[in-house]
């Protein structure tokens, strides 16, 4: 089975932009699960989807968004792009929301300059 | 909100050495996954515990679940230049999971 996969893998934006990333999950796993991943925070959950659905929600600022399709694919917005914002972010799918084990993506390296 | 503790950060272990990883939670937890991520890659699921006092072993790497379900350890034993890497522990409260901020392991060899 192929594993998770994020597109892109590295990008640099300036202050102000925005930026979406995408996740496909293994295939038939229909949640998915973002994280932000930096030195000094660790892994800090952003949000999770289920069947379309948002289902947990981090303390993260409404800057950041997300959805899900019908395929499970999701992706991820960030609007308003800070300096701070610059990650790996992650993606993770489980089969379900009521499965704990994660597969992770290789994740997203965001720069914001 | 769910805290989530493990120590030590930092590990740096002579090659051949035993070291232990805790993960510690505020709250009592429904399982307990272990993660590694190795540096410059992503987090690999390691194992999930969910009995109160499970003990599971991966070759050289014990992992326990507390008997309180609020903490729990992994163990590795005979460390080779390939454990380098962050180990997090995941922890799960009425489907939330929260990451522990993870032990780096570095290997003298």
């Amino acid at each position: 089975k192929a594993g998770v996969t994020q597109t892109p893998r590295y990008l640099i934006k300036t202050r102000g932009q925005q930026v979406t990333l995408s996740c496909s999950p293994i295939s038939g796993h229909r949640s998915v699960s973002w994280y932000q991943q930096t030195p000094g925070q660790g892994l800090q959950f952003l949000f999770e989807y289920f069947s379309e659905t948002q289902r947990n929600k981090g303390n993260f600022p409404g800057r950041f968004s997300g959805r899900q399709f019908s395929n499970s694919r999701s992706e991820m917005n960030v609007s308003t792009l800070e300096l701070g914002d610059s990650a790996l972010y992650l993606c993770a799918s489980s089969l379900t929301d009521r499965t704990y084990e994660q597969y992770f993506g290789p994740g997203t390296r965001l720069t914001v300059t | 909100g769910q805290q989530v503790m493990q120590i030590p950060q930092y590990q740096h272990v002579q090659e051949g050495e035993d070291f232990t990883t805790y993960c510690n939670s505020s709250t009592t937890l429904s399982n307990i996954q272990w993660y590694k991520q190795r540096p410059g890659g992503h987090p690999v699921f390691l194992i999930q515990l969910v009995k109160s006092g499970e003990v599971k072993k991966q070759k050289r790497l014990t992992f326990q679940f507390g008997e309180a379900k609020k903490n729990s350890s992994l163990h590795i034993t005979a460390t080779q230049t390939t454990d380098v890497g962050t180990y997090f522990c995941g922890c799960s409260n009425d489907y939330k999971l929260s990451f522990g901020a993870g032990t780096t392991v570095t290997v003298r060899a």
